[in-house]
């Protein structure tokens, strides 16, 4: 099936500091979603992109859907030890193939640790 | 509180006895879906339904049941659990497809098979 390969895998930062992150994908996609799961929950959504160069802010959280579709990208600005968690991005699956349907697939997650 | 409850949180259990997970949202969705979280795996989809008597499988169904008699409930069944089943698993729900819109997630099981 279609893969979302996230990078990186795990990040290590000090509070204050700024962080960025990215998905990319060999396809093309039409939504970029992003969740975030704090420790002991399930993930939540932080950020939709619904249109190719798009650029939405949440907060300190700022997400742009890449102009090739094929990419997207999260950045949070001066973290604070709260943004600690795993950041996931997803997207339907680009095109319904003959006698299969649409799925969500999600990256495997970037790890975010924030030293205070 | 719009909220997706799943019970049990946390279960351990031995091989071959079948297991119910259950999940029910409040919110009216006609979306719901089970996911597995593994180490370095991600969430990987076992099964969805995309509304009551409708459901499909996801990326890892096997060893899985569900069930989606009502809009609210969408148990997980696991008929003979074996080791390899231990996991996170978690509900989520959304309105429409699932596929464009905000899941709604539950707090996640965790499942440990001996």
């Amino acid at each position: 099936g279609q893969q979302l390969n996230q990078s990186p895998q795990s990040m290590f930062i000090q509070e204050g500091e700024d962080v960025s992150m990215n998905c990319t994908s060999s396809s093309i996609f039409n939504t970029w979603l992003w969740y975030k799961q704090d420790p002991g929950e399930g993930p939540v959504l932080l950020i939709a992109l619904y249109k190719a160069g798009e650029l939405t802010s949440n907060g300190r959280l700022t997400a742009q859907f890449g102009i090739t579709r094929k990419d997207s990208f999260l950045n949070i600005s001066a973290s604070i030890p709260s943004d600690v968690g795993i950041y996931f991005c997803a997207g339907p699956t680009p095109h319904i193939a003959q006698g299969g349907s649409e799925k969500l697939v999600f990256g495997k997650g970037t790890k975010l640790t924030v030293n205070p | 509180e719009a909220q997706v409850t799943q019970n049990p949180r946390y279960l351990i259990t031995v091989t071959g006895k079948k297991l119910t997970v259950t999940c029910s949202q409040n919110m009216n969705h006609e979306y719901m879906s089970w996911y597995r979280q593994d180490p370095g795996l991600g969430l990987r989809q076992i099964y969805y339904s995309m509304n009551v008597e409708v459901t499909d499988k996801g990326d890892v169904p096997e060893g899985y049941k569900v069930s989606r008699k009502e809009k609210r409930n969408f148990p997980l069944i696991l008929e003979s659990p074996s080791p390899n089943q231990t996991s996170l698993y978690f509900c989520a729900s959304s309105t429409g497809t699932g596929l464009t819109g905000e899941l709604f997630f539950g707090e996640g099981s965790r499942l440990t098979v001996l």
